[in-house]
């Protein structure tokens, strides 16, 4: 069974620093990462996606993640952090080439303090 | 290209009452899925439909069911309402059989239950 795990509930940083948002994640075939922005009473945004190739994935609004299949996991980085940027970030897995099941993580709150 | 629509916005209902939600797909979107949203908390995977068939369900009772039309809309049917139930409703569509491609979501449906 797959499962994504996002180990910090709260992550605080203050504005112009970088940020990162944590996630790993267990599957049986190859891995199809996501990463989602949700800001209040709105639905998830897509931001980036990993199938293959580069680990360093970029995605919108200057984000990007890393991909390291040793320690089965996928960050979400910014190297700025904005106020903007303060919401709630999800990771999920899809597993194989024919998954249908998309797995979300618990969530993340990302909070940029002024 | 139009995103995933759902309607309504917000419906109040009382305990005991049942309620319709409904959803329309990207175009060329053949898979739809429900989840449920607590009040600031994790997804919770409610349903998935494809090509008219419920393909997966989550941990719900069975008051919760819903159907898909041939024209790959959906409509998500809660009855028997109860106090709980309040929270946002998200629907997304994807295509099911492209693994890399991502689910996209709408703004929701916000269900209140006095």
């Amino acid at each position: 069974a797959q499962s994504v795990a996002q180990p910090e509930d709260q992550v605080n940083v203050a504005e112009g620093n970088p940020l990162t948002v944590k996630c790993t994640y267990s599957v049986s075939g190859n891995p199809y990462l996501f990463w989602y922005v949700q800001y209040p009473n709105r639905g998830l945004q897509f931001l980036l996606k990993y199938i293959t190739g580069d680990n360093l994935v970029k995605g919108s609004y200057g984000f990007e993640a890393e991909f390291n299949k040793s320690q089965t996991s996928f960050h979400l980085k910014k190297p700025s952090a904005l106020v903007s940027d303060s919401a709630l970030y999800f990771c999920a897995v899809r597993d194989g080439d024919y998954g249908q099941n998309f797995v979300f993580g618990p969530g993340t709150r990302l909070s940029v303090l002024p | 290209e139009a995103g995933v629509t759902q309607s309504p916005t917000h419906l109040i209902k009382t305990r005991g009452q049942q309620a319709t939600l409904r959803c329309s797909p990207i175009s060329g979107h053949t898979s739809v899925y429900w989840y449920q949203q607590a009040l600031g908390l994790g997804l919770q995977f409610l349903l998935w439909y494809d090509e008219g068939e419920e393909r997966n369900r989550g941990n719900f009772p069975p008051r919760f069911s819903g159907r898909q039309f041939p024209n790959y809309s959906s409509e998500l049917n809660v009855n028997a309402l109860e106090l709980e139930d309040s929270a946002l409703y998200l629907c997304a569509s994807s295509s099911p059989w492209v693994g890399n491609q991502p689910q996209h979501f709408g703004d929701g449906t916000r269900l209140s239950i006095l």
